[in-house]
């Protein structure tokens, strides 16, 4: 069974910062990890999807990296900004299961403050 | 536009009513999803539509009854709900079923069951 984590759960910075979230899944048979941005109460905002060939994808201030191999992801925030903090999750696409079916972390809790 | 909206935004109803969640999406995507979304909690699948037909259903109460008139829209409806299916309904939508296809999700419907 496919099992998605995040660390840390929550995070608290101050502002200009550069982070890392990290994810790691216990199949390493996957077709992609996604990462996700969610705002409290809000649905969900993709950021960036890596296809389980890359290694990593770039968007602004925004990294993510995959390691295919070791089960593992990180989403590297740099020079954190306030309008940064909210949920942060990732979601897999597991080879193993319904590729329909998105298996996602328990998601990292990002507060940024000036 | 990669917009996909979700009506109404907030709904409380009892136990006993029968209300309709709605989901519309104009990008011509041919998959779309409900999923549900408890507090702190990742969001979890509910129901897969393809081509406007229902191809995954992961043992959903019948109480929670999809409905998908055409190939935009997409709706859950709702009767005799129990106070534990307060949760946060997301809709999201992908281009097709296809493994590196990216799902764009709405704002989410808030439901509070009295």
């Amino acid at each position: 069974k496919q099992e998605v984590t995040q660390i840390p759960a929550a995070l608290s910075v101050p502002e200009g910062e550069n982070l890392v979230l990290n994810c790691s899944f216990t199949d390493s048979a996957i077709y992609n990890l996604q990462w996700f941005r969610q705002d409290p109460g809000k649905g969900l905002t993709s950021l960036l999807l890596i296809q389980s060939s890359q290694r990593e994808q770039t968007s602004g201030r925004l990294n993510a990296s995959l390691d295919k191999s070791s089960g593992r992801s990180t989403l590297y925030i740099a020079a954190s900004q306030p309008g940064d903090s909210a949920t942060y999750l990732c979601a897999v696409r597991s080879t193993s299961y319904n590729t329909d079916k998105l298996i996602f972390g328990t998601g990292t809790r990002l507060q940024v403050f000036p | 536009d990669t917009e996909v909206t979700q009506t109404p935004k907030h709904l409380v109803m009892g136990m006993t009513n029968k209300k309709s969640l709605k989901c519309e999406q104009h990008m011509g995507h041919r998959a779309m999803y409900w999923y549900k979304q408890k507090a702190k909690k990742p969001p979890e699948l509910m129901f897969v539509y393809s081509y406007e037909k229902l191809s995954i259903n992961e043992s959903v109460p019948s109480r929670f009854s999809p409905e998908c008139p055409n190939s935009s829209l997409l709706n859950l409806h709702l009767h005799a709900l129990q106070p534990e299916d307060s949760a946060l309904y997301l809709c999201a939508s992908s281009q097709d079923r296809g493994s590196t296809d990216t799902q764009y999700f709405g704002p989410g419907t808030r439901l509070t069951v009295l």
